[in-house]
Parts: structure tokens; sequence; C-alpha cells
């Protein structure tokens, strides 16, 4: 089992464009997560999602969208990136929502210039 | 949402001492804390959780400690070694919609040999 992987490792992006960062996990989990993490601030949920075909926002969703087509695919898009999007971006996947482990990604490393 | 919040922000201990870390949270309905260490650039995992039927969990060096009343819970690691220098993070889980977690700004502790 390879768990939660993303897709790519490094990204940098210059400011107004887009890109799509790909999460995949093989735990046939039904919720997916994507959090950002910054210096001193933890990590933020950015949008989630407790089933295929299905998302939510979470605590800081703007500038951003999902889409979760496959159960095991959970992507995150930025349309028009901005430099206070440059962050690490981790994604997470569990069996079911609330008391119980989130699995994270190796995590994405996202510069927006 | 809730809030969480998590002290110190770094702590330094010699080698073979505790350490400890203590969270807050705002939210009396939570029920569901997990703590994640982190290592450098690696991915967030989960080391211990309790939930709040529980006032103490402990496996091997770790334990954690709950008070509902308080809103507080703490993570204790004795006999510290060199490789628990990381990154701790404790959360606390959302009682709204998907259960979502919500993290503190993390400890970085540093055992010294």
């Amino acid at each position: 089992n390879a768990g939660v992987t993303q897709t790519p490792k490094f990204r940098v992006l210059k400011t107004g464009q887009s890109m799509t960062l790909l999460c995949a996990q093989d735990m046939n989990h039904e919720y997916m997560y994507w959090y950002r993490q910054d210096p001193g601030m933890g990590l933020r949920l950015i949008h989630y999602s407790v089933g295929e075909g299905t998302t939510a926002k979470g605590e800081v969703p703007d500038g951003y969208n999902v889409s979760r087509l496959k159960k095991q695919n959970f992507l995150l898009g930025l349309e028009s990136a901005a430099p206070s999007q440059t962050s690490v971006y981790f994604c997470a996947s569990s069996y079911m929502g609330g008391g119980v482990t989130q699995y994270f990604g190796p995590g994405t490393r996202l510069t927006v210039l | 949402g809730e809030n969480v919040e998590q002290h110190p922000s770094t702590l330094s201990v010699q080698e073979g001492d505790s350490a400890v870390i203590k969270c807050t949270y705002s939210d009396s309905a939570s029920n569901y804390f997990p703590w994640y260490k982190q290592e450098l650039g690696k991915r967030p995992q989960l080391i211990i959780d309790i939930r709040s039927n529980v006032g103490e969990k402990k496996d091997q060096r770790i334990a954690v400690t709950l008070n509902k009343t308080a809103k507080h819970f703490s993570l204790h690691i004795t006999e510290t070694q060199p490789e628990d220098s990381a990154v701790y993070f404790c959360a606390a889980s959302d009682q709204t919609g998907a259960n979502n977690l919500f993290f503190g700004t993390g400890t970085r502790l540093t055992v010294i040999p």
C-alpha cells in the first residue's frame, strides 16, 4: 500500500498562473482533506470531502477549488495563484469523519513569485 | 469553529528528561483529541489520541491527559531521546458538520544529547 500520495512534490508558479495538486489514496477512505501549513500557524483546513462527488469548504477556502470525481482522488486547484498562497500543502484521508486517524500525504511545497 | 491554543512554541530538554506540551480548546462539545508528530521535511503522523470519555492514555513513553472541565489536554513524553526531536501538533475535533480537526500552532521540541 502506498497510503496517501501527492503530486507534485515541489512547484514554483508566477502570480496569476494556475495549477492543480493531485492527492491519491489507496486505503478506500471515504473522507479526504486539503490543508495548508504555514510557519507558526499549524495546519489549516482548506476544503474537504466526505465521499465521492462531494466537497465542502474548510477554514481557509478562498482562492482554491476542489473536485472529488473518483473516491481515491482529491484535486486542489489554484485558478490564479497569489504570493499569499505560498505554503506547504498536505492532503489527508480517513475512513470516516471525527474521532479517527487522518493519514497524511508527503506534502507539496508551492512557491508563488 | 473550534479554536485550539498550544504552548510552548519551542521547548528544549536534556536527553532523559521529561517534556510537557499543553493545549486548550474552545468548544466544550469536542470529543476527540489527537497528537501528531512532524519531523523536519516529513508528513505529520499520529502518535497518540484520546477521547472525551477518558482522562488519561499511555503508550510506552508517551501519555496524554484530558481535563474536560478546564478544556485542556497535555502531551507528556518521558525519558526523552534525540529521535523525539520534532514539531508536535495537538488537535481537537469540531462537533459541526464532518467533525473536522482544528490544529494548534505546534511545538518544536529539541532533545539535547
